[in-house]
C-alpha cells in the first residue's frame, strides 16, 4: 500500500517569488511519482513525473521536482510564479510491482497555491 | 487532440435515487480508471478496467457498480444514493494499464445528492 503526505495545505506567495510545495510518500514497493495541477472546476492535468533516471525532473509551465529516495520526498518547485499558477496541486504515486497497486494513483491531500500580485 | 469525455458534467439527484455516469476514453486507450473526489478531499481510486475486464478495485461501495463496454467506454452505476456520495467523479484513461502509462483525466462529473 502507498500513502502520500503533502505537508502544506495552503501556500500563499507573491508573484515572481519562488515556491516549493512539499510531498512525502511511503510505500512497501517501488513507486513512480507524479504532480498534477487542478484549476477550479477542471480535471487534473499532469505537470511532471518521475519514472527513473535523473532525480531532477522538469515539467510544464516551468515547474520542476526532485526525487529524494532516502527522504522519500518529491518536492515541487518553481523559481518564479505567476498569477496563473494559482491552483490546487496534487502529489501522487503509483506502485511499480504487480498486484493490486499496479495502475491506480494514490493522491496526497492537495496544496492550494495562491499567487498574489 | 481528443480528450476524455465525461457525461453528464453535472447531476443532481435525491437520496435513494440511482445515477449513471459515463466516461468515453481517448481513442485507442484501453484502460479506464474512476476516482471520487469529495469536497476539499483528494481523489480516491474507485475501480479500473483494462480491456473490458476489471483490473483493480479500491474503496468502491457495494451500492456502486461499473463496467467497460466493447467500445471501451465505461459507466459507473450508483444506486441508493446517499448525501455522502456528493462529489466530483473523475474518469481517467490510458493506453495500457501499467504504472508507466500516463493517465489522462476527464473534466469530471459533479454529483449532488439532496
Amino acid at each position: 500500500a502507498q500513502s502520500v503526505t503533502q505537508l502544506d495545505s495552503q501556500v500563499p506567495v507573491f508573484e515572481e517569488a519562488p515556491v516549493e510545495l512539499r510531498c512525502n510518500y511511503s510505500s512497501s514497493v517501488s513507486v513512480y511519482l507524479f504532480w498534477y495541477v487542478q484549476y477550479p472546476n477542471q480535471g487534473l492535468q499532469l505537470l511532471l513525473k518521475y519514472l527513473s533516471g535523473s532525480t531532477l525532473v522538469k515539467g510544464i509551465n516551468g515547474f520542476e521536482a526532485e526525487f529524494n529516495k532516502s527522504q522519500t520526498s518529491f518536492h515541487l518547485r518553481k523559481p518564479s510564479v505567476h498569477i496563473s499558477d494559482t491552483a490546487e496541486y496534487f502529489c501522487a504515486v503509483r506502485g511499480i510491482a504487480g498486484g493490486t497497486s499496479y495502475g491506480k494513483l494514490t493522491f496526497g491531500q492537495g496544496t492550494i497555491l495562491t499567487v498574489h500580485p | 487532440a481528443a480528450g476524455v469525455i465525461q457525461s453528464p458534467r453535472h447531476l443532481i439527484k435525491e437520496k435513494r435515487e440511482t445515477a449513471t455516469l459515463k466516461c468515453y476514453p481517448i481513442p485507442r486507450h484501453d484502460t479506464v480508471y474512476w476516482y471520487q473526489q469529495g469536497p476539499g478531499q483528494d481523489p480516491q481510486f474507485l475501480i479500473s478496467f483494462y480491456e473490458k475486464m476489471q483490473s483493480d478495485k479500491g474503496s468502491i461501495p457495494d451500492r456502486f457498480s461499473a463496467q467497460q463496454f466493447s467500445d471501451y467506454h465505461s459507466e459507473l452505476n450508483m444506486s441508493s444514493l446517499e448525501l455522502g456520495d456528493s462529489a466530483l467523479y473523475f474518469c481517467a484513461s490510458s493506453f495500457g494499464g501499467g504504472p508507466k502509462n500516463e493517465q489522462f483525466f476527464g473534466p469530471g462529473t459533479r454529483l449532488t445528492v439532496l
